[in-house]
């Protein structure tokens, strides 16, 4: 199956320092790519769409400018959160779609558990 | 507003049994339904997908129904194990153009041995 590979796994930075996460679509290119964010017992809510040569768009309420998405390739997507805060911390999750026939499955990288202190 | 709402409180059941979660929506009439589990601290895997015009689907253990009168899927796992335990997610594409999932908040299935 397709697979999505994301990093790091966690990281733990200090409060105003930038972080970058890598997703990467292992063996499928990806032209869009989701980012989402996971608070504890919570569900994924979208942050915004990686589009592969373009802008990202993200979703309302979230600082472009915070959180800034770089899609260079096909298989790679960046999230860098800018300005971390300890309210920043969350887990941070990719994904990449692979549409097959009428069907799109989503597949997800590993996650990130970022922790701002 | 469109709404996809699964049972927050988690399902404990004994292992061998049939566990059964559900995932009702509002305000959409999906083309399809995905379901996915997600182990703490993972990413979420995808298990299923129904279509609309599919009553039921079966993989494995696994069965699921779509009901879009009801606005409703049911998610079944027979004869349950512990490694059964996990988050189970029901998602919608709800943005059919940008291909992005909208996800319920999730059940989380606890299976005692």
């Amino acid at each position: 199956g397709a697979v999505v590979s994301q990093h790091p796994s966690w990281v733990i930075c200090k409060s105003g320092t930038s972080v970058k996460i890598e997703c990467r679509s292992l063996d499928f290119q990806a032209t869009t790519m989701f980012w989402y964010r996971q608070f504890p017992k919570q569900s994924l809510m979208l942050m915004a769409t990686s589009n592969e040569g373009s802008k990202a768009t993200y979703e309302q309420g979230v600082e472009k400018d915070k959180f800034l998405i770089n899609h260079a390739s096909l298989t790679l997507s960046t999230l860098t959160v800018t300005s971390a805060h300890p309210e920043d911390s969350s887990f941070y999750i990719c994904s990449a779609p692979l549409s097959r026939g009428r069907n799109t499955e989503a597949f997800f990288g590993q996650g990130t558990r970022l922790t701002v202190v | 507003s469109q709404k996809i709402e699964q049972n927050s409180e988690a399902l404990n059941i004994q292992e061998g049994k049939t566990a059964t979660l559900t995932c009702n929506y509002t305000n959409y009439s999906p083309a399809y339904l995905q379901w996915y589990r997600q182990d703490p601290g993972r990413g979420p895997v995808f298990l299923l997908l129904i279509r609309e015009n599919e009553k039921e689907k079966r993989k494995e253990r696994l069965k699921v129904t779509f009901d879009t009168t009801l606005k409703q899927s049911l998610f079944h796992i027979t004869a349950s194990q512990p490694a059964d335990s996990a988050t189970y997610l029901c998602a919608l594409l709800m943005d059919t153009g940008r291909r992005a999932l909208t996800f319920g908040s999730g059940t989380r299935l606890q299976v005692q041995p």
